[in-house]
């Protein structure tokens, strides 16, 4: 079984630039995850995904990020204009929830550097 | 929100020694706990998990003991190998709701 795919798997682009993450997740998981990670610290969630609908996106800073899941399979996130500080890890993870424990699947991750 | 606490942030045993791995959790509503190994330029991986129902699960070197009252549970790695070296992350979550992950522990095994 396929996990869940990320691409590209890095990304260098100039600040005030747009730049694009995709991301598909594992067939059949309905819930999907848009992580940030800092260097040495834990993933925090940007936006969770069940199905089409965004139920989770408190955390992610609307003025320049976006996502979008079509038909509630692949997703896409968006930064622009990218800035030095979004510089990091971006994570997608895929689920399905309805499970007594919902395992969450990670991705290999998009290393973005902004200069 | 759930507030998780990882400690330590680094460890350092030698091979053969165990390591253990300690997070709190705020949220007395919280019910599934995972742990995730990250090795450099991978994403986290699933390595074990328990539910609020159960005190302990085992799975060969691995083990995870919850506390539900002290609201804490530990990673615990026995015989460690050089392949164990890695970051591990702990991560709580109530159902329905977002996972929420400590700061992680840089663990070293020397050989």
């Amino acid at each position: 079984e396929a996990g869940v795919v990320q691409s590209p798997r890095y990304k260098i682009i100039e600040k005030k630039q747009p730049v694009a993450f995709w991301c598909n997740p594992i067939s059949g998981h309905n819930t999907l995850y848009w992580y940030r990670q800092n260097l040495g610290q834990g993933p925090e969630l940007l936006i969770r995904y069940e199905n089409e609908e965004a139920v989770d996106d408190s955390q992610l800073p609307k003025d320049r990020f976006s996502a979008e899941r079509l038909k509630g399979v692949d997703s896409t996130l968006k930064i622009q204009p990218a800035e030095l500080g979004d510089s990091a890890v971006y994570l997608c993870a895929s689920s399905f929830a309805g499970q007594i424990q919902e395992t969450q699947y990670f991705g290999p991750g998009t290393r973005l550097l902004v200069l | 929100g759930e507030n998780v606490e990882q400690h330590p942030s680094t460890l350092s045993v030698q091979e053969g020694d165990s390591a253990v791995i300690k997070c709190t959790y705020s949220d007395s509503a919280s019910n599934y706990f995972p742990w995730y190994k990250q090795e450099l330029g991978k994403g986290p991986q699933l390595i074990i998990d328990i539910r609020s129902n159960v005190g302990e699960k085992k799975d060969q070197r691995i083990a995870v003991t919850l506390n539900k009252t002290a609201k804490h549970f530990s990673l615990h790695i026995t015989e460690t190998q050089p392949e164990d070296s890695a970051v591990y992350f702990c991560a709580a979550k109530r159902t329905g709701n977002q996972f929420y992950f400590g700061t992680g522990t840089s663990l070293t095994v020397i050989p």
